[in-house]
């Protein structure tokens, strides 16, 4: 099974600064054509997961621009420009390029 | 607008079965793979089957292979996440999510329903 590390598991961020998640996999997730199957994901306390990140750095409909995404074959990285009251949650990355389908443990982030 | 709703919470016995279902709407229902994802308290994300409506294929996580089995309904675009013998362990909130599957982004999930296993 492809293994995916999130680091920190746990983060605190004072309004308006950046923040900055990794996501390290333990086999390329790059597939033959180039496109990277590394999604992100921000689970808000009581609710379902949602995606905001697709294929490495897309961002999806209406996820704002203060989000990107980042990376190469094992290593990725989930940025937030400018952290919001409404972006607490825990993040999650996700790996769909061979089965099992497998989630990062999760980075708890909060505000200051 | 896609939406997947899902059924509402259970509270079984252990041993029992159980059937919950995950509702789907705003789009080709036969076209697209439908997975089912486990969270239990406190704890992360894990997957553990998908099926493709259009012609019944399905797909387990070989942790749940055995335990679990995903089916569906084109007729009302309904998908089934289904237990034979629960136990204590399986209490837990279950997602559905669209496109739950290899090379997919499993793009839109339902809310989520609580099932809880208690003697």
């Amino acid at each position: 099974d492809i293994v995916l590390t999130q680091t920190p598991r746990s983060l605190s961020v004072t309004p308006g600064q950046p923040a900055s998640i990794s996501c390290r996999s333990s086999q390329s997730l790059l597939y033959t054509d180039g496109t990277a199957h590394l999604y992100w994901y921000l689970q808000k306390p009581g609710q379902s997961p949602k995606l905001l990140i697709y294929e490495l750095s897309k961002r999806f409909s209406g996820v704002p621009d203060r989000f990107s995404g980042s990376g190469s074959g094992t290593d990725f990285t989930l940025k937030i420009s400018r952290v919001e009251a409404e972006d607490v949650g825990t993040y999650y990355c996700m790996q769909s390029i061979d089965l099992p389908l497998t989630f990062g443990g999760g980075t708890k982030v909060e505000l200051k | 607008e896609v939406q997947l709703v899902q059924s509402a919470t259970e509270v079984k016995e252990p041993g029992g079965s159980l059937k919950i279902s995950c509702q789907a709407s705003g789009f080709n229902f036969t076209r697209y793979w439908i997975g089912w994802v486990r969270q239990m308290p406190g704890k992360g994300l894990e997957w553990m089957g998908s099926i493709y409506p259009g012609d019944s294929r399905s797909r387990y996580s070989p942790s749940f292979e055995g335990q679990i089995s995903v089916s569906a309904d084109k007729k009302t675009t309904t998908a089934f996440l289904q237990w034979g013998s629960l136990r204590a362990s399986d209490t837990a909130i279950y997602y559905c999510a669209r496109r739950l599957v290899r090379g997919g982004p499993a793009d839109y999930w339902g809310r989520g329903t609580l099932v809880i296993v208690s003697s």
